[in-house]
């Protein structure tokens, strides 16, 4: 049980262009959940925390406007990343949480993005 | 995560133990947690432990948590090839977010 997954897996796209990408709660409900963004051979760093039906928190230093979060259903979030530039390719790996077990977070496997 | 601070790197001998150290700076995480992750891939979590633990013990895992010196370590008895991965430290406290260290590198030698 537990299992998130991310859709796509990788994607290159063109400068300029937007690009989604999904991750959902295969088995479970997700009140929370989690964005991180992983440059190579590094840590991750949080993006925002989304919650089913509310607007997402940033992290200081995220644009807002930029990467845009949707969560709206208990399965489903969607990271929009807007107008890319190549500085945006990165890894982004999505978490989600479940009530009442908040600290334990399931992660997805990940989204390679690279911007052209 | 500069709050939580890991080795890069480790190098062991096949059936050999590993330990990976980890310390972190915020004396009200709740969790602290080890992750793993092979390469192109997410993160597993391996095991977790409640801050007012001193030992916990999972198969070939034993993570050891020192509170007063804020000191995390994750023993992994008999190591396989299979354990060659990145390994994470995490932190969480009462908001539930996560606060991870740089990753340790293992890499395991025949």
């Amino acid at each position: 049980g537990a299992v998130v997954s991310q859709h796509p897996s990788r994607v290159i796209c063109k400068s300029g262009t937007s690009v989604k990408i999904e991750c959902r709660s295969l088995d479970f409900q997700a009140t929370t959940m989690f964005w991180y963004r992983q440059f190579p051979k590094q840590s991750l760093m949080l993006m925002a925390t989304s919650n089913e039906g509310s607007k997402a928190t940033y992290e200081q230093g995220v644009e807002k406007d930029k990467f845009l979060i949707n969560h709206a259903s208990l399965t489903l979030s969607t990271l929009t990343v807007t107008s890319a530039h190549p500085e945006d390719s990165s890894f982004y790996i999505c978490s989600a949480s479940q009530m009442p077990s908040y600290n334990e977070q399931f992660f997805g496997p990940g989204t390679r993005l690279t911007v052209l | 995560g500069e709050d939580v601070e890991q080795s890069l790197f480790l190098s062991v001998r096949e059936g050999d133990s590993s330990v990976i150290n980890c310390t972190y700076t915020d004396s009200s995480s709740t969790y602290l947690y080890w992750y793993k992750q092979e390469p192109g891939a997410g993160l597993q979590l391996l095991t977790y432990i409640f801050s007012n633990m001193d030992m916990k013990q999972d198969q070939r895992l034993t993570v050891l948590l020192n509170k007063k010196d804020k000191h995390l370590s994750l023993r992994i008895a008999d190591t396989q090839t299979g354990d060659s991965a990145i390994y994470f430290c995490a932190e969480s406290r009462n908001d539930y977010k996560l606060s991870f260290g740089a990753g340790t590198t293992v890499t395991v030698r025949a």
